[in-house]
């Protein structure tokens, strides 16, 4: 069965420093989902890509945080410098294309720990 | 945007049936779904229903919602161990954004 893939599965980094999550969706999937999920809390979205275009990127903090698709098939999301409250799990999920219905499928997720 | 609520944790015995229950704002939500979280685990979508439907069956578990009071709830019949997770409600509104509540802790007792 297709599945998202997600790397690293653990990051532990210092803060100021960079870090980058790589996600490869289910194969011709166009909508791909970038989301973090604090310890306790549900995911929040952070961006949604269309193929390579951001459909939404409203909840990103754009000082630090930048994600790209250039493609249109896998993505990374890069952190630049990593602080501390970046401690989280980021989570990826994908669709066949936007629209009414389409289940999310997610992927195991990178935890990160920023010291 | 949409506000979606649930109960922190849930406590029941092996054997019995298990009520998680969401409340959500958004009434033009179009699926309202139910996903399980395994510790260190991504999402696995268990279920969902849409908008227009009072009930949803699949096996074990059952949706109900009310949408007038935007009540959504899962019930697992015959609870075991192995479901013992994190399960999270969410509602999708405009262009497929999926908003999630804060999650639901089910411990199993055996």
């Amino acid at each position: 069965e297709a599945e998202v893939a997600q790397s690293p599965r653990y990051k532990i980094t210092e803060k100021s420093q960079a870090v980058a999550f790589w996600c490869d969706p289910i194969s011709g999937h166009a909508t791909l989902y970038w989301y973090r999920q604090i310890l306790g809390q549900g995911p929040e979205l952070l961006v949604q890509f269309q193929d390579e275009s951001v459909v939404d990127d409203s909840q990103l903090p754009k000082d630090r945080f930048s994600a790209e698709r250039l493609k249109g098939v896998d993505s990374t999301l890069k952190i630049q410098p990593a602080e501390l409250g970046d401690s989280a799990m980021y989570l990826c999920a994908s669709i066949p294309r936007s629209g009414e219905g389409e289940t999310q499928y997610f992927g195991p997720g990178t935890r990160l720990l920023v010291l | 945007g949409e506000d979606v609520e649930q109960s922190l944790f849930l406590s029941v015995r092996e054997g019995d049936s298990s009520v998680i229950n969401c409340t959500y704002t958004d009434s033009s939500s179009t699926y309202l779904y139910w996903y399980k979280q395994e510790p260190g685990a991504g999402l696995q979508l268990l279920t969902y229903i849409f908008s227009n439907m009072d009930m949803k069956q699949d096996q074990r578990l059952t949706v109900l919602l009310n949408k007038k009071d935007k009540h959504l709830s899962l019930r697992i019949a015959d609870t075991q161990t192995g479901d013992s997770a994190i399960y999270f409600c969410a509602g999708s509104g405009g262009y497929q954004k999926v908003t999630f509540g804060t999650g639901t802790k089910l411990q199993v007792i055996p």
